[in-house]
């Protein structure tokens, strides 16, 4: 399940099950959304991109989903694997800025 | 895909020393590059922008007396903790934007600086 508190939120699952990361953004005029895994001691890797002009963008075992009305953005993850176990970021930009806005993370734990 | 490394990948100092982190791109010229900073379980915060041939831009809050940025090269950028003390205490990510896409932005591999 997810938990959410003082600390990073954390999102246990089974290996195998589909992940859901939710991630909330708060800038209505960002046009650009980025989802990033970051695996222990390690920088931040690009795992897939959407625009504001789409809702939904698909990748190898990724889907990013974009609800603009809430300012909402899911990444789902199809047959988790132990290797999938990484804090997850969103990031957003707006306009011609290319420095991102990254958000607060979410910590996906995979159980074998 | 371009490739951004950072030296050292850790280091531990004494209070009241100053370090240098390195930043470059490997295979690709990068006339801007971002830093970061990003305590345990929190997320990454802007520091300052490096642009090749001037001056830095920092971001609120963030002492560019304490924080020099060096970019002198369209390869390399270099920060320097100067006067480092247990706070100071991080992992300092760099970053730099994809030539064909100013979008996208390659992370480095992260120097994990400990201050004793």
């Amino acid at each position: 399940g997810e938990s959410v508190g003082l600390h990073l939120p954390t999102l246990s699952v089974q290996e195998g099950d589909n992940s859901i990361i939710n991630c909330a953004y708060s800038n209505s005029a960002s046009d650009y959304f980025i989802w990033y895994k970051q695996e222990s001691g390690k920088g931040p890797q690009f795992i897939i991109d959407i625009r504001s002009n789409m809702d939904k963008r698909q990748g190898q075992r990724v889907t990013v989903l974009l609800n603009k009305t809430v300012k909402h953005l899911s990444l789902q993850i199809a047959a988790t694997q132990p290797g999938d176990s990484a804090v997850y970021f969103c990031a957003e930009k707006s306009g011609g800025s290319y420095i991102p806005t990254f958000g607060r993370g979410t910590s996906l734990i995979v159980h074998p | 895909g371009a490739v951004v490394s950072q030296h050292p990948s850790w280091v531990i100092c004494k209070s009241g020393t100053s370090v240098k982190i390195e930043c470059r791109s490997l295979d690709f010229q990068a006339t801007t590059m971002f830093w970061y900073r990003q305590f345990p379980k929190q997320s990454l915060m802007l520091m300052a922008t490096s642009n090749e041939g001037s001056k830095a831009t920092y971001e609120q809050g963030v002492e560019k007396d304490k924080f020099l940025i060096n970019h002198a090269s369209l390869t390399l950028s270099t920060l320097t903790v100067t006067s480092a003390h247990p706070e100071d205490s991080s992992f300092y990510i760099c970053s730099a934007p994809g030539q064909g896409s100013q979008e996208t932005q390659y992370f480095g591999p992260g120097t994990r600086l400990l201050v004793l």
